[in-house]
């Protein structure tokens, strides 16, 4: 069965400095992965998607992510936060043929001026 | 502009009320979805529908039940709210073939049951 991990509920950085969010996934079969952006009492924004293509993925506001198949990994980085940037974001995999998501806990990023 | 809209944004219900939380799209799409959401947690499936006429129930059990009358519209409906109910309601839906996954989101329904 797929299963997605992030580490840890909430990540602290300063201004400026570089954001790493973590994510790993459990799949019996090629996964298709996605990163997600939650702005306060809003939805779900697609930030960036992995499809088997390249797996450097580069997504909106200056986010990447890397595809690591030997380590089950799915990191999200940003060299440089932005204040605007404060927000929870969420790792997802595709379950199945029928495309359902699996999703993770969470992380809330915190951006310390 | 193709989107996806919930109404109402926010609802303060009492103990033992209907209540429906209203999805429309018009972006065309054939599959919808509701999930639960907690902080702290990861989303939560409850329902979902492939197209007209079909709907699912999803991992998290609900009291809750849905319809898709039409392809553009997924209301939720709950015959008598608890406070356990208390929760973010999240519509969302994927594009034909699904899209790799790909899901596109409301800006959801904060529901709390007094």
């Amino acid at each position: 069965a797929q299963s997605v991990t992030q580490l840890g509920s909430h990540v602290s950085v300063s201004e400026g400095a570089l954001v790493l969010l973590r994510c790993n996934y459990s799949s019996s079969v090629p996964p298709y992965l996605f990163w997600y952006v939650q702005y306060p009492n809003q939805g779900l924004q697609l930030l960036l998607k992995y499809t088997s293509a390249a797996t450097l993925v580069k997504g909106i506001n200056g986010f990447e992510a890397e595809f690591k198949k030997s380590e089950t990994s799915f990191h999200l980085t940003k060299p440089s936060a932005h204040m605007s940037d404060a927000a929870e974001y969420f790792c997802a995999v595709t379950a199945d043929s029928n495309y359902q998501l699996i999703w993770g806990a969470g992380t809330k990023l915190i951006i310390k001026p | 502009e193709a989107d996806i809209y919930q109404t109402p944004r926010y609802l303060v219900i009492g103990t033992g009320k209907k209540i429906t939380l209203e999805c429309s799209q018009t972006m065309g799409h054939d599959k919808m979805y509701w999930y639960q959401q907690d902080p702290g947690m990861e989303l939560h499936l409850i329902h979902y529908s492939y197209g007209v006429n079909s709907t699912e129930k999803g991992d998290l059990s609900s009291e809750s039940t849905v319809s898709r009358i039409r392809t553009e519209h997924f209301p939720l409906t709950l015959e008598s709210a608890r406070p356990s109910h208390t929760s973010q309601y999240l519509c969302a839906s994927s594009e034909p073939g699904g899209g790799w996954g790909e899901q596109f989101f409301g800006p959801g329904t904060r529901l709390t049951v007094l």
